[in-house]
């Protein structure tokens, strides 16, 4: 059974820096063909990707958000980072990681965590 | 920045049936078979109900059933119930740039 949970701070203040942390268990980073995401959600909005990993440590990021992301994944711990840099209040929102599912070409997030809830406030 | 247009919102009846859009562009649905649904229950994580325009992850009822014309991709959800109620969202690739694209989500109102 996949399982993830996403664990970091609840506020922060502008122009800090964020590091979330997506803890998972019943796969591995390292296997072929598997993707580890991050997505958010700011209040009252929609979705929106933010950042993907893949087993062979490539990456891809979001071309239209603002602030800075850097995804970084440590397949022993079975963890994966995102770290955002100079944080702004429009970064306030729920924080979810995902497993990303490789089939046929593309990916698609099978299973997600809880959701981290953060405010970007002075 | 490309974007998928979903409707803001959507109702229908218990029983019934309900088909939500997503519009994309010539340079995304409509080029690629990689078209996503999700529902998203307020305060609960996304759940994925589609994938690969068509296909439904295991547990998935086939009462929802995804399709694709053109530039738009479409969920059908056959026999309403309550639990059905919440947010949807499509999702697909268009391009190295916009690696995963979500739209806007339409909620669905049972009434």
């Amino acid at each position: 059974q996949i399982t993830l949970k996403e664990s970091g701070p609840n506020l922060v203040r502008p122009t800090e820096t964020l590091t979330l942390t997506c803890t998972f268990s019943g796969f591995s980073l390292s296997a072929t063909g598997v993707g580890v995401g991050w997505i958010r959600q700011p209040p009252g909005k929609a979705l929106e990707w933010l950042a993907l990993i893949f087993w062979d440590d490539d990456k891809r990021y979001s071309s239209s958000m603002k602030t800075n992301f850097t995804i970084a994944g440590d397949p022993f711990k079975s963890r994966v980072a995102l770290t955002m840099t100079n944080v702004d209040p429009i970064d306030t929102g729920t924080y979810y990681c995902g497993h990303a599912l490789y089939s046929r070409g593309y990916y698609q997030f099978d299973s997600w965590g809880q959701g981290t809830l953060v405010t970007v406030s002075s | 920045q490309s974007a998928l247009t979903q409707p803001p919102s959507a109702s229908a009846s218990l029983g019934d049936s309900v088909t939500f859009s997503c519009t994309g562009t010539s340079n995304d649905i409509n080029i690629y078979n990689y078209v996503s649904w999700y529902q998203k229950h307020a305060g609960k994580a996304p759940q994925l109900l589609i994938y690969e325009v068509n296909r439904r992850p295991s547990g998935v009822p086939d009462r929802f059933f995804g399709f694709k014309s053109g530039n738009v991709a479409s969920l059908t959800v056959s026999g309403l119930q309550a639990e059905d109620e919440a947010t949807y969202y499509c999702s697909t690739y268009a391009g190295s740039d916009n690696y995963v694209l979500f739209g806007g989500g339409t909620r669905l109102t049972v009434l």
